[in-house]
């Protein structure tokens, strides 16, 4: 059974700051993907990483991908406040499709 | 990038009655649909994967004579919540994966979600 388990699950940061989300998974998959949840909205798509060493950057967000150590990184450059929210990764369980989430991390960036 | 949308967008209804959700994807077919539940404060749970013109597949746990699926359409895919009761409360997401001419499976695109109370 995949698991996904992302680290921390609750992040409070400053203005500024910079901070990584990790997200490690139990078995070999061949995409991962970050997605964005404001309060009481559906996801945002963030991130598609297709393969080891994928990395992409997208504002002060950038994400990357080893597929060896069964671990993607999302990291926040000079967090704004504007970047709170639930940030998920997923993982395909196969090429078929099916998603399974990380618990989800809740950034609260603080002036 | 592609659109999907559902409707209602919230529902409030009584214990013991049923309730439909529609996830339509707008520019795009979609032959494989998902559809997750979202608890307050917790991740997203993969009920089921609705297959046009075929059954949908449930997981483990997930009560198919209770969550009725059904995908009529490339574009198309229903929840109707039958007998609900107040727990089956929650924030309902269908999601649709788009392809590349091969067939590979490309994005997948997230419906706004429907939340559903039950009195």
């Amino acid at each position: 059974e995949l698991k996904v388990e992302q680290n921390p699950l609750f992040l409070s940061m400053q203005e500024g700051k910079n901070y990584t989300i990790y997200c490690n998974y139990s078995t070999t998959s061949d995409r991962l993907y970050w997605y964005r949840q404001d309060p009481g909205k559906s996801l945002e798509s963030l991130f598609v990483l297709l393969s080891n060493g994928a990395v992409k950057q997208e504002g002060r967000l950038m994400a990357s991908l080893d597929t060896k150590a069964r671990l993607s990184t999302l990291h926040i450059t000079a967090a704004v406040h504007d970047l709170s929210a639930t940030y998920f990764c997923a993982v395909a369980r196969t090429s078929y499709g099916k998603l399974t989430f990380g618990q989800g991390t809740i950034l609260t960036v603080h002036p | 990038g592609a659109v999907v949308s559902q409707h209602p967008s919230w529902v409030i209804c009584k214990s013991g009655t049923s309730v439909k959700i529609e996830c339509r994807s707008l520019d795009f077919q979609a032959t494989t649909m998902f559809w997750y539940r979202q608890f307050p404060k917790q991740s997203l749970m993969l009920m089921a994967t609705s297959n046009e013109g075929s059954k949908a597949t449930y997981e483990q746990g997930v009560e198919k004579d209770k969550f009725l699926i059904n995908h009529a359409s490339l574009t198309l895919s229903t929840l109707t919540v039958t007998s609900a009761h107040p727990e089956d409360s929650s924030f309902y997401i269908c999601s649709a994966r788009d392809r590349d001419l091969t067939g590979r499976f490309l994005e997948q695109y997230f419906g706004p979600g429907t939340r559903l109370t039950v009195t």
